[in-house]
């Protein structure tokens, strides 16, 4: 039972233009969220992440949306480069016991078209 | 955050045969967790290691086959056992070193023939 779902396996975009991608999940106890950037043969780079008790948060290019009622996320990245081109992974934190996990999304590969 | 390296970078190996993963951190991390990536999924938590006490394994995934050292804040191996090339994937170790944020490794590509 997947709990983080990323729906769209790939994004191709202008570069300049506005990438967005989503990320829903079913599980209600997740308290933080996160968003992983993967390029070929390198591990996951954290991008930026969002507790569940706000609705937005920025960092530079990147703005991470979180719509609690629609158990829904989405990654905006405002201009797209071309070197964002790369696998972004959702993730969802929830408490097990005394510790914490994450479960990932499959990933949305992005294309920054030049 | 933090600067987490794996050796090997990647290996091929034959089926049967047996690969340990070495994970280094540079700073003390109470947890660390040793994921897998098989190719076009997700990537899957095996298992979470607690320095001083056995590790943690996700349904799915015992200690036979997938054996985890921890002898100190700082380091970490994971074994994989009786390779078959079912066992072809990318294997990731993540630390949080505090806060939320999971930071992980390089990886070690793994291809079993």
């Amino acid at each position: 039972d997947q709990q983080v779902k990323q729906n769209s396996p790939s994004l191709s975009v202008q570069e300049g233009r506005i990438s967005i991608l989503n990320c829903d999940y079913t599980n209600s106890m997740f308290d933080y969220f996160l968003w992983y950037k993967k390029y070929p043969a390198e591990g996951p780079t954290f991008l930026i992440s969002i507790s569940s008790i706000k609705d937005k948060n920025e960092d530079g290019r990147f703005t991470v949306f979180l719509n609690k009622s629609a158990k829904h996320l989405s990654l905006h990245i405002v201009p797209s480069q071309p070197g964002d081109s790369a696998v972004y992974f959702c993730a969802a934190r929830y408490k097990w016991g005394s510790n914490y996990k994450l479960t990932f999304g499959k990933g949305t590969l992005l294309t920054v078209n030049p | 955050s933090a600067v987490i390296s794996q050796k090997p970078s990647r290996d091929i190996c034959q089926r049967g045969t047996s690969l340990t993963i070495q994970c280094q951190v540079d700073s003390q991390v109470t947890m660390m967790f040793w994921y897998r990536q098989q190719p076009g999924q997700s990537l899957t938590l095996i298992a979470t290691a607690n320095q001083g006490s056995e590790a943690t394994y996700e349904s799915g995934f015992v200690i036979d086959k997938f054996p985890i050292s921890r002898p100190n804040l700082t380091f970490s191996t994971l074994t994989v056992s009786n390779m078959s090339p079912e066992d072809s994937s990318i294997y990731l170790c993540s630390v949080t070193p505090g806060g939320a944020t999971q930071y992980f490794g390089p990886g070690t590509r793994l291809l079993v023939l």
